[in-house]
């Protein structure tokens, strides 16, 4: 099982929109719909912010979106704000009940 | 409120042993597998294992299969990360999470997240 592979980092003024890609393959996050996003600020532990592709979980900002094509996964951050700045890690089922991880992308709010 | 609850940070020389626990509160703990995570210093999640505490059933990722033992005691809602030997490049932050979505098959997403157990491995 190879990591997911993500942009090491990507930035945005706020207000504007931000995507982040996550790439696997035809195992992973090409075969089911079951990629999952987690933000981790500083020191912090990770928290869910999508589910399943595209479910957003109880609580979580609707500015907040997922959804796939093909082996990529792609999380959606619009009308950015200063507290979204922090690492975002993509995860897929990998089949056999294993999960693979993305390596991680830094959200920079200019 | 549904958490998990990490024991604290711990610092031990190469060749140790150690087991870290989380323990989880607010729900049916047997019902829902708990995977372990490791984060190494300045870098991504490693997905390590998972475990049902219902039955023990466990499955590790082909990386640190031999390398851990995952385990758990559902009669005091606990589960355990453990080393048998410890080594240097075991040093990271540890995290453990509840899987949703399957009992039977899980293939789920992980929340909540404990509060992470920092191991340092220095001699």
């Amino acid at each position: 099982q190879s990591a997911l592979t993500q942009p090491a980092s990507v930035s945005g003024s706020p207000g504007q929109s931000i995507t982040i890609s996550c790439t696997g393959t035809s195992s992973d996050v090409g075969n089911y719909n079951l990629v999952s996003w987690y933000q981790q600020h500083p020191g912090k532990a990770p928290k869910v912010m999508i589910y399943e592709g595209s479910q957003r979980p109880s609580g979580v900002s609707n500015r907040f979106s997922g959804s796939k094509s093909g082996n990529t996964a792609s999380l959606t951050i619009s009308g950015l704000q200063a507290e979204d700045e922090a690492d975002y890690y993509c995860c897929s089922y990998a089949g056999g009940s294993t999960w693979v991880f993305g390596g991680g992308t830094k959200l920079t709010v200019l | 409120e549904v958490q998990l609850v990490q024991s604290g940070a711990e610092v031990k020389k190469p060749g140790e042993s150690l087991k870290i626990s989380c323990k989880g509160f607010g729900y049916s703990f047997s019902s829902y597998w708990i995977a372990w995570v490791r984060q190494m210093p300045g870098k991504g999640l490693e997905w390590m294992g998972i475990i049902y505490p219902g039955d023990s059933d466990i499955r590790y990722s082909p990386s640190f299969q031999g390398q851990v033992t995952i385990s758990a005691d559902m009669s005091i809602s606990t589960a355990y990360l453990q080393w048998s030997s410890l080594k240097a490049s075991d040093t990271a932050m540890y995290y453990c999470a509840r899987h949703i979505g399957g009992v039977a098959a899980p293939r789920g997403w992980f929340d909540p997240w404990g509060q992470g157990t920092l191991v340092t491995v220095s001699s």
